[in-house]
Order: structure tokens, then C-alpha cells, then sequence
């Protein structure tokens, strides 16, 4: 998956816990994405990043937050985890972030909250 | 607001026939759409692009159309194959720059 390792690929956690979903690339490409994907919703968009400590909001960020503290590395962190986080997560990457872009995806990563 | 539908029952086909799956989208002007395919258990795959100078765009057995006034774009597989059997999502450039994307269509080829 062009470079994009995410961890871990499944997590099974309690509602109220913190979790860290982590997203490594070696591609060097300046943006990267976090989506969700769920049943009748298709992806959606969650936070994003267009370089090192420079972060943005995306349609759905209510409930999680992000850090980028190197180029290959992208943390998406549930402070306080509820059901309706259950979800699987896909971080992307683009070189330009430019919409005629194509992005690229790691392979997901199911989340379970009980 | 901005929507993008993709029929959401799936398509079953018979091996050797064209596929079609289409992408309608509302309160959009987007100047490139995309498609993806996405297999069970992994991220989507980037498949094609198309700009809306573009009527039409080829690869292989793929073949893309965007029609701006009608507000869709109709992704062909010719000669389906079994190994053709995923689904595939259109994702439109949003106000804000960044992609957003449809439910997806999933296509069973059946031998």
C-alpha cells in the first residue's frame, strides 16, 4: 500500500478509554489524511495535514484529535472513546494535497468500541 | 448541501459483460472527479481522473465519462472478469479543496 503502514490493524477498547491510532509513511509526501468508513456513509473525512505540526479539521472531527510531530508520522487520538467511534480508519497520503491529486491508502484499521 | 450518490445495491454481471456504475452528484461544481477501487479488508486503490474539460477517459479496460450538466459520471468495465469483483468509489473535489467520497458500488462478476 504504497508505503503507509498503519497500527495497529485491529483494536477492540472500552468506552471512556483513550486510543491512538498511528499512521507511518515513507514516502515523504507532505499530506496526510485520516477517514472513517462506515455502512451507508462511504469515507469521510476526519483531519488532515499539510505538514509537520500543521493540522486541519475535516467534515467529521468532533471527538478526535491529531498530531504530526515528524513528516512520516500521523497520530489520530480518540481522548475518550464512544461507540459510535466504532468505525474503520484509513489514513491516506498525497504529495500536494491539490484536488486533481490521487491519494494513496494504508490498509485500515478496525476499531471496536464496547 | 454537497452529495454524491452511488447506487448503494449491489451490481451482478456476467463474466464478459460491461459493467456500469454511476456517480451523481448535487450542489457541486468540481473541476476533477476520481475513482477508486477497494477490495475487502484493504484501502481504496486510485483507478482514474478525469478533469471537466474531459468528456471521456480510457485505461485498459476502463473507460470514465463526466457529464457536467446532467452532474454525473458513468465508470465502465468492458470484458468484466471475476478479479473485477470489489467496490469501486467516486470521489469529487469538495469546496474546500479536499476529496470527498461516495458510498461506493459494489460489482460482482460472476463466472
Amino acid at each position: 500500500d504504497a508505503g503507509i503502514t498503519q497500527s495497529p490493524r485491529h483494536k477492540v477498547t472500552e468506552t471512556g478509554t483513550p486510543v491512538t491510532l498511528r499512521c507511518h509513511q515513507t514516502e515523504n509526501h507532505r499530506y496526510m489524511y485520516w477517514y472513517r468508513q462506515d455502512p451507508g456513509h462511504g469515507l469521510r473525512l476526519i483531519h488532515y495535514s499539510y505538514g509537520v505540526k500543521d493540522t486541519d479539521k475535516g467534515e467529521v472531527s468532533d471527538g478526535y484529535s491529531v498530531s504530526r510531530s515528524k513528516t512520516e508520522d500521523f497520530l489520530l487520538t480518540l481522548e475518550s472513546a464512544t461507540s459510535s467511534q466504532t468505525s474503520v480508519y484509513f489514513c491516506a497520503i498525497s504529495a500536494s494535497g491539490l484536488g486533481d491529486e490521487k491519494l494513496f491508502f494504508g490498509s485500515g484499521t478496525q476499531l471496536s468500541v464496547l | 448541501s454537497q452529495k454524491i450518490e452511488q447506487n448503494s445495491e449491489a451490481l451482478n454481471i456476467q463474466e464478459g459483460k460491461t459493467a456500469t456504475l454511476t456517480c451523481n452528484y448535487t450542489n457541486y461544481s468540481p473541476a476533477y472527479l476520481q475513482w477508486y477501487r477497494q477490495d475487502p479488508g484493504r484501502g481504496p486503490v486510485f483507478l482514474l481522473l478525469i478533469r471537466e474539460n474531459e468528456k471521456e477517459k480510457r485505461k485498459e479496460r476502463l473507460k470514465v465519462t463526466f457529464d457536467t450538466t446532467l452532474k454525473q459520471s458513468l465508470f465502465h468495465i468492458t470484458a468484466s472478469q471475476p478479479a473485477d469483483s470489489a467496490t469501486y468509489l467516486c470521489a469529487l473535489e469538495s469546496n474546500t479543496g479536499k476529496l470527498i467520497f461516495g458510498q461506493g458500488t459494489t460489482l460482482q462478476v460472476k463466472p
